[in-house]
């Protein structure tokens, strides 16, 4: 079986300055990873993901996150944040794809005007 | 086109009662998810449809947790009788095979 670690449970950053989420996952077996975003009242929106390839993956809104798989990581990063991007971020696994996703607890990310 | 919807947005209910949550997957595809987040703990698997099939249901914690995807179109949740551990959010999505899976915005179970 998988999981994943979200250890941080809130980060608190200013507008315009960089943020980095982490995400550690356990598995014993080839996986793909995704974040997802939840807006305020929003449903979960597909921010990345991981299936193959190159280990940095680019998503939407300026967000990347990059595949380690030596230290089973998986931190999401955005250079300059923006007061548009507080939301709640949940780092996922799967090892079949979409299906029978894995989430982590969740980081919500509060930006500071 | 429409995006997966989930009805109510919000229910209460009692301890004991019946609920019944619905979601609208997007048209056309074949692959139906439950997932549930329960109070400041980690979204988890439910189970999965593939058109009226259950594929896995792995995830389902008891038997007063049914759910039903008549036809292959919408899916219905049914909890009877809920209980007090049964609150959080109850997340729908859909894919088609192998293909990005789309989120509804959940609905929000409150058992007192």
């Amino acid at each position: 079986a998988q999981s994943v670690t979200q250890l941080d449970s809130q980060v608190p950053v200013f507008e315009e300055a960089p943020v980095e989420l982490r995400c550690n996952y356990s598995s014993s077996v080839s996986v793909y990873l995704f974040w997802y975003v939840q807006y305020p009242n929003q449903g979960l929106q597909l921010l990345l993901k991981y299936l193959s390839g190159s280990t940095l993956v680019k998503g939407i809104n300026g967000f990347e996150a990059e595949f380690n798989k030596s230290q089973t990581s998986f931190h999401l990063r955005k250079p300059s944040v923006h007061i548009s991007d507080t939301a709640e971020y949940f780092c996922a696994v799967s090892v079949g794809g979409y299906q029978k996703v894995t989430f982590g607890t969740g980081t919500k990310l509060q930006v500071i005007p | 086109e429409a995006g997966v919807t989930q009805f109510p947005s919000h229910s209460v209910i009692e301890k004991g009662q019946t609920v019944t949550l619905r979601c609208d997957p997007i048209s056309g595809h074949d692959n139906l998810y439950w997932y549930r987040r329960v109070m400041g703990k980690e979204i988890k698997f439910l189970l999965h449809f593939v058109k009226e099939s259950k594929q896995d249901e792995s995830g389902m914690p008891n038997n007063r947790f049914l759910a039903e995807r008549t036809g292959g179109t919408y899916s219905t949740l049914k909890v009877q009788p809920a209980e007090l551990e049964d609150s959080g959010v109850y997340f729908c999505a859909s894919s088609q095979e192998l293909q990005q899976a789309f989120f509804g915005q959940g609905t929000r179970l409150t058992v007192v």
